[in-house]
């Protein structure tokens, strides 16, 4: 089974440029998320994806963070422009709902963006 | 909010010693406590988890524990080896949440 694949694995920009990371769940998944670790600290939350619908995007920064999930399948955050407080590893994980498993649980994670910001 | 504290920030155990780490929740509607290993330049994998209506899990060398009560969870490695060295995330998430709350972390290092 392949797993959760993220591109790119690194990324360095400058302040007020673009960038674009993108997650590719386990097929089958309705489930995806986005989660961010900022300078060694905690992972957090950012969205939660339930196919093409976002069902919680609570732990978003601000509006200069777009997730979006076309058709289900991939799912694409865009940081547009990039702030240096915006560097860290961003992480995506994707669940599937089975009998009493809900969805927060068996996370498969992908290895990550490491973003840094110049 | 959730929130969860995780102690100690890095630890280091002789090979063959265990090893122990600890997280604290704030939400007493918590009922699902899972933890995640991830080796240096690869993927958070999850390890072993927990559910409120159970006070201990095991699975070979690793073992969790979870104190309702105090809400506090810990994670034990006995007979620590090589490959145990990792940074170790504890999480909490309420029944019906969408989300994990995650600790900071913590290093774990082998010595040989």
């Amino acid at each position: 089974e392949a797993g959760v694949t993220q591109f790119p694995s690194h990324s360095v920009i400058e302040k007020g440029q673009t960038v674009t990371l993108r997650c590719d769940p386990i097929s089958g998944h309705d489930n995806l998320y986005w989660y961010r670790r900022v300078m060694g600290k905690e992972i957090k939350f950012l969205l939660h994806f339930v196919k093409e619908s976002k069902q919680d995007e609570s732990g978003m920064p601000n509006n200069r963070f777009l997730a979006e999930r076309t058709g289900g399948t991939y799912s694409t955050l865009k940081v547009q422009p990039a702030e240096l407080e915006d560097s860290g590893v961003y992480f995506c994980a994707s669940s599937q709902v089975r009998g009493t498993i809900s969805t927060n649980e068996k996370l498969f994670f992908g290895s990550g963006t490491q973003l840094s910001v110049l | 909010g959730e929130n969860v504290e995780q102690h100690p920030s890095t630890l280091s155990v002789q090979e063959g010693d265990s090893a122990v780490i600890k997280c604290t929740y704030s939400d007493s509607a918590s009922n699902y406590f899972p933890w995640y290993k991830q080796e240096l330049g690869k993927r958070p994998q999850l390890i072993i988890d927990i559910r409120s209506n159970v006070g201990e899990k095991k699975d070979q060398r690793i073992a969790v524990t979870l104190n309702k009560t105090a809400k506090h969870f810990s994670l034990h490695i006995t007979e620590t080896q090589p490959e145990d060295s990792a940074v170790y995330f504890c999480a909490a998430s309420r029944r019906g949440a969408q989300k994990l709350v995650f600790g900071q972390g913590t290093r774990l290092t082998i010595n040989p």
